[in-house]
């Protein structure tokens, strides 16, 4: 799978959108790019994830460049809750059953 | 309905020794996947089991060790701990493993002394 590459932190203030952006650059043409979040003291929780059109959910919205060497989470209101560490991964086909994350980003949502 | 849950959440023993931790899965899902978490490695997969059989493997010694039974629940077993075994080990069940239905439980923390 494709290595990826975090900002090891970010802030935003509460009410504004928080733009986490990940580096995907060796990405092949059968890989997801996968969201996931965990909040302190908590397991992961899946957000979102994409091949290559962008995806919007209840959650976040994902932006993936045309070249697919890069991405962005969106999270449009953030609110004291998203305070989390997202993590960025691509796996190879939909089909995979394995995790395997970095250091993600430690996103801090300030009142 | 309810979530993942893992007994217990906090287990301290000793190098040498064996653990044996416990996921109950969602009611419904038939996938149960193992993870170790680790300031260090982040997080790593361990094994993944669906319907009673292993069908993924990570690449962690054979100290390591899991089984599902017929209601779904899921035990994992590590032998001849170390102190490197400590971690954060978190469990996950979706109804046939796919990574976008996956649920974690909070975690057992287990620490090796």
């Amino acid at each position: 799978d494709a290595k990826t590459t975090q900002p090891p932190s970010m802030d935003c203030a509460e009410g504004r959108a928080a733009n986490l952006p990940c580096n995907h650059s060796t990405i092949s043409g059968n890989e997801y790019v996968y969201w996931y979040r965990q909040i302190h003291s908590q397991g992961p929780q899946y957000i979102i994830h994409g091949l290559k059109n962008n995806e919007t959910n209840e959650m976040a919205s994902l932006i993936i460049t045309e070249d697919r060497k890069s991405s962005t989470l969106i999270l449009p209101h953030a609110t004291l809750r998203d305070t989390a560490v997202y993590y960025c991964i691509v796996i190879s086909g939909a089909g995979s059953y394995q995790l395997t994350f970095g250091k993600g980003t430690k996103l801090s949502v300030i009142p | 309905k309810a979530g993942v849950t893992q007994t217990p959440r906090y287990l301290i023993k000793t190098r040498g020794q064996q653990v044996t931790l416990s996921c109950s899965p969602i009611s419904g899902h038939r996938s149960v996947s193992w993870y170790q978490q680790t300031p260090g490695q982040g997080l790593q997969f361990l094994f993944e089991y669906f319907s009673e059989t292993q069908r993924n493997k990570g690449n962690f010694p054979g100290r390591f060790s899991g089984r599902q039974f017929s209601n779904s629940r899921s035990e994992m077993n590590v032998s001849t701990l170390e102190l490197g075994d400590s971690a954060l080990y978190l469990c996950a069940s979706s109804l046939f493993g796919g990574l976008d239905e996956q649920y974690f439980g909070p975690g057992t923390r287990l620490t090796v002394t």
